[in-house]
C-alpha cells in the first residue's frame, strides 16, 4: 500500500523562475493538501484540492496555484520565485468525507538562489 | 496572537525522564486536535489524536481542555528515539465535512540524552 509520494525530493531554482511539484496521494484517499514549511517553523497550509477543485486556501499569494487530476494526484505551481519561497513543501492526503488524520509525504525541498 | 502556540524548547532530558509539552490555540471553533512528530528534515507523522476525555498510547498521554483552549502531551520513561520536534496541530474544520486545513504550531524540540 503506497503512501503519499512526492517528486522531486530536492530542487534548486533561481529567482523569477517557475516550479512544479507533484504529489500522489495514499491509496484510497481523494483529497490533497499542500503545506509550506520554512526552516524552524511549523507547516503552513497553502490549499486543498478535492474533486479537481480548490476547496480551501491559506494566506498565500496568487503566485501559488495548483491542480488536481482525475486520478487524485496533484501539482503545486509557484511562479516568479522569490528567495523567501525556499522551504520544504509537503503534500498531505486524506479522505474528504471522513475526519481521519492527513498523511504526509516526504516533501520536496526547494532552494531558491 | 498566533493561532497555535508552543514553547519551542529545546527540552533536554535524560533517558527515563518524564516530560510534558503544552500548547494553546486561539480559535474556539477548532474541532480536531493532534500531536505530530517530526524528525530532522523529515515529514510530520501523526503521533496521536487528542480527545476531550484524554487518551493514552503506551508512554504517551494527551489531554485537551476546551474551556482553556489548551492541549498537552506527556511522555513517560523517555527513550533516545523520542528525540524529535513535537508539533501541536489544530483543525478548524473544513468544507463539506472534510478535515479542512491543519494549523500547526512551530513545534517543541525534545532531545533525550543517555
Amino acid at each position: 500500500d503506497a503512501g503519499v509520494t512526492q517528486s522531486p525530493t530536492h530542487l534548486i531554482k533561481t529567482r523569477g523562475q517557475q516550479v512544479t511539484l507533484r504529489c500522489s496521494p495514499k491509496s484510497g484517499h481523494d483529497t490533497v493538501s499542500w503545506y509550506q514549511q520554512a526552516l524552524g517553523q511549523g507547516p503552513q497550509f497553502i490549499f486543498q484540492y478535492y474533486e479537481e477543485e480548490e476547496r480551501q486556501r491559506g494566506n498565500f499569494p496568487d503566485r501559488f496555484s495548483g491542480h488536481q487530476f482525475p486520478n487524485y494526484s496533484s501539482e503545486l505551481n509557484v511562479n516568479a520565485l522569490l528567495l523567501g519561497d525556499s522551504a520544504l513543501y509537503l503534500c498531505a492526503s486524506s479522505s474528504y468525507m471522513t475526519t481521519q488524520p492527513q498523511h504526509f509525504g516526504d516533501g520536496t525541498r526547494l532552494s531558491i538562489l | 496572537r498566533k493561532e497555535v502556540e508552543q514553547d519551542p524548547g529545546p527540552f533536554n532530558v535524560p533517558e527515563g525522564a518524564t516530560v510534558a509539552f503544552n500548547c494553546t490555540y486561539s480559535n474556539s471553533a477548532s474541532q480536531s486536535f493532534f500531536w505530530y512528530r517530526q524528525d530532522c528534515r523529515k515529514e510530520p507523522k501523526l503521533l496521536m489524536s487528542v480527545y476531550s476525555s484524554g487518551n493514552e498510547d503506551g508512554r504517551f498521554t494527551a489531554q485537551l481542555n476546551r474551556a482553556s483552549q489548551y492541549i498537552s502531551l506527556l511522555i513517560r520513561d523517555s527513550k533516545l528515539s523520542d528525540s524529535a520536534t513535537y508539533l501541536c496541530v489544530v483543525n478548524i474544520g473544513g468544507y463539506g465535512g472534510s478535515q479542512g486545513n491543519l494549523i500547526f504550531g512551530k513545534g517543541t524540540k525534545l532531545s533525550v540524552k543517555p
